[in-house]
């Protein structure tokens, strides 16, 4: 299994950009995650899903869209970049019936 | 809403002494309480995690954490750290349906001195 992938790694966007972020998973998760994290503030949720077709927002979700067509994938689309959107993007899988979540290698934003 | 307050930044430690890591947690339930490992430019590793039942649990690398109810606390600790261990470590609350929308601390950085 390859766990959760996510791509890019790398970003660099201009302000008004827009472009998605990918995250898949291989391990048949129903619950899927997205956090951004940023010095001294740990990570936040931006959004989730517990399942294919179902998403609700998290913490942070402005300016952040997502879908859940497909239970291996969970793209995070930002429609129209802002330097406010820097940071490191992480994306998180879990089994409904277990207690543990699985970490994304993370993508690394900056938006000029 | 849940938070957690880690309260110490940055941790120095030398080589095969002790490692405790504070960690507050405010949440109207009970909680489902996380640590979790980050190693430089890595994602997030789990540590260990309390549901319920004992409060002494016990992790992965030689890391435990002791719940405490009437302290709102879940600290982290190592009885020997190893050069390995330098790296940055979340403690984190879960919501919902069996803990899964967490809530992260700010972090703790611990640096390893030979």
């Amino acid at each position: 299994n390859a766990g959760v992938t996510q791509t890019p790694k790398f970003q660099v966007l201009k302000t008004g950009q827009s472009m998605t972020l990918q995250c898949a998973q291989d391990m048949n998760h129903e619950y899927m995650s997205w956090y951004r994290q940023d010095p001294g503030m740990g990570l936040r949720l931006i959004h989730y899903s517990v399942g294919a077709g179902i998403t609700d927002q998290g913490e942070v979700p402005n300016g952040y869209n997502v879908s859940r067509s497909t239970t291996e994938d969970f793209p995070l689309r930002l429609l129209s970049a802002a330097p406010s959107q820097t940071s490191v993007y992480f994306c998180a899988s879990r089994a409904v019936r277990t207690d543990t979540q699985y970490f994304g290698p993370g993508t690394r934003l900056t938006v000029l | 809403a849940q938070s957690v307050t880690q309260p110490d930044i940055h941790i120095t430690v030398s080589e095969g002494a002790s490692l405790e890591l504070r960690c507050n947690y405010s949440y109207g339930a009970t909680p489902y309480l996380f640590w979790y490992v980050q190693s430089p430019g890595q994602g997030l590793q789990l540590l260990l995690k309390y549901f319920s039942g004992d409060t002494l649990v016990q992790g992965i690398k030689g890391f435990e954490a002791e719940f405490k109810r009437s302290q709102s606390s879940f600290n982290l600790r190592k009885p020997s750290v190893h050069w390995s261990d330098a790296a940055e470590y979340f403690c984190a609350v879960g919501a919902g349906a069996a803990g899964n929308k967490l809530t992260f601390g700010g972090g703790t950085r611990v640096l390893v001195k030979p």
